[in-house]
């Protein structure tokens, strides 16, 4: 498979859950983003990764936590979410940190906080 | 910090008529400049993007932009619109140097037959 792969592509949780994103990339890309998209707001970045490590934290709240094993997988731990965080999440990779650098973008995760 | 701003959240075009949306940005350095497209359940792609050279950019399925540095603007065409064109469509700039790409807030494409 090819491209950028996330699951589940719907998510419906109570406030009290605890659940997982996962973004994956068979690109052989080395940077991966975690980016919120919302109704009526542009696209927020909120987490990057380089090589595995964490490079950038756009001043995400701890309620989301995210994880990256390794430079094809990223995780986005989700737990004691508020309803304001139901969004469309989307992963993305490239294959570096740089400005001109193309994101590819996967279908998104839609998150429902109930 | 950069900015982007796209006039119109909303636009509606017949088929065959032309697309023109617009995107004007500001940046304290010469920007990298991006067009993404994002059709229903999907997530974005990349229509265009200008790094340097050629200020007049082609791009997938006939749109094309030109980055007007004057201007601070990189507005998106198509001479001709077609029903497939409608979807959601993203400006973006970013720095040379960064891994921030701001985005726009979007403007989203009807095409009426």
């Amino acid at each position: 498979e090819t491209g950028v792969t996330q699951t589940p592509r719907h998510l419906v949780m109570g406030m009290t859950n605890k659940k997982s994103l996962k973004c994956e990339q068979h690109l052989g890309h080395n940077a991966m983003y975690w980016y919120k998209q919302s109704a009526k707001k542009p696209l927020e970045l909120m987490f990057v990764y380089n090589f595995k490590e964490q490079t950038e934290n756009n001043s995400v709240p701890s309620r989301f936590s995210p994880e990256c094993p390794n430079s094809s997988h990223l995780f986005l731990h989700l737990h004691t979410l508020q309803p304001e965080d139901s969004a469309l999440y989307l992963c993305a990779s490239s294959p570096e940190i740089s400005g001109a650098n193309v994101l590819t973008f996967g279908a998104g995760s839609r998150l429902t906080v109930l | 910090a950069q900015s982007v701003t796209q006039l119109g959240s909303h636009v509606s075009v017949s088929e065959g008529a032309l697309v023109l949306l617009r995107c004007n940005y500001s940046s304290s350095v010469p920007p990298y400049l991006f067009w993404y497209v994002q059709y229903p359940n999907q997530g974005l792609q990349l229509l265009l993007k200008y790094t340097t050279g050629a200020t007049l950019v082609k791009g997938i399925n006939g749109f094309e932009a030109e980055f007007k540095k004057s201007e601070t603007s990189f507005h998106l065409t198509k001479p001709s619109a077609h029903m497939s064109d409608a979807a959601e469509y993203f400006c973006a700039v970013s720095e040379a140097s960064g891994n921030k790409l701001t985005f726009g807030g979007g403007t989203r494409v009807l095409v009426k037959p």
